[in-house]
């Protein structure tokens, strides 16, 4: 139980289109949905936390208008580089909570490669 | 804020050598505290977790004791194996209205046969 998945597993793009990336939990409903980033050899940094159906809260430094975030429904958050510039090639991971669970597990990321 | 520390890597051991991979940590109330497992090219995998003072998480010959008395959950293991090569990260997590993990920097374990 608690498996969430990541679409696409991996993705090059040409720099200036948008690339969106799907997170969901296949077992649970998850209440709260983590997205992260992750530079090569360095630990995970905190984007964005959003809650279902309403708006993400992102962390400082992290702009909103360019990682667009949507968690619509209990099982399946997005993430959309718009614009994607090769500054914004990474690994992303996601990982989700349910309500009553302080524990999160995560999917098995992203890695986003912008030409 | 809350913080992690964890010791640097990497970290190359022969098979059968014992491992400990220190972790302190700063928190403002009483956390929960985790290691993950990172395999290469892949997501974080919850290895351990201990909830409150003095437990003991373990898992497939890891453990790891929550001692509030020293800021500590160090991560030890008897006898690595190969396939324990993988970065290890510590993390804890407070209720501050999503239980957001602060992560360590990552120890990056190589274990040679």
């Amino acid at each position: 139980g608690a498996v969430v998945s990541q679409h696409p597993s991996w993705v090059i793009c040409k720099s200036g289109t948008s690339v969106k990336i799907e997170c969901r939990s296949l077992d649970f409903q998850a209440t709260t949905m983590f997205w992260y980033r992750q530079f090569p050899k360095q630990s995970l940094m905190l984007m964005a936390t959003s809650n279902e159906g309403s708006k993400a809260t992102y962390e400082q430094g992290v702009e909103k208008d360019k990682f667009l975030i949507n968690h619509a429904s209990l099982t399946l958050s997005t993430l959309t580089v718009t614009s994607a510039h090769p500054e914004d090639s990474s690994f992303y991971i996601c990982s989700a909570r349910t309500a009553g669970d302080n524990e999160q597990f995560f999917g098995p990321g992203t890695r986003l490669t912008v030409l | 804020g809350n913080s992690v520390t964890q010791m640097e890597g990497p970290v190359t051991l022969s098979e059968e050598a014992f491992l400990t991979i220190n972790c302190t940590y700063t928190a403002t109330g009483y956390p929960s505290l985790f290691w993950y497992v990172q395999y290469p090219g892949e997501g974080l995998q919850l290895l351990l977790k201990a909830t409150k003072a003095d437990d003991k998480g373990s898992n497939k010959g890891f453990e790891a004791t929550y001692r509030k008395e020293t800021t500590s959950f160090h991560l030890e293991k008897g006898s690595v194996q190969v396939s324990d090569s993988a970065v290890y990260f510590c993390a804890l997590n407070l209720w501050a209205g999503s239980y957001q993990l602060t992560f360590g920097k990552g120890t990056k374990l190589s274990v040679i046969p």
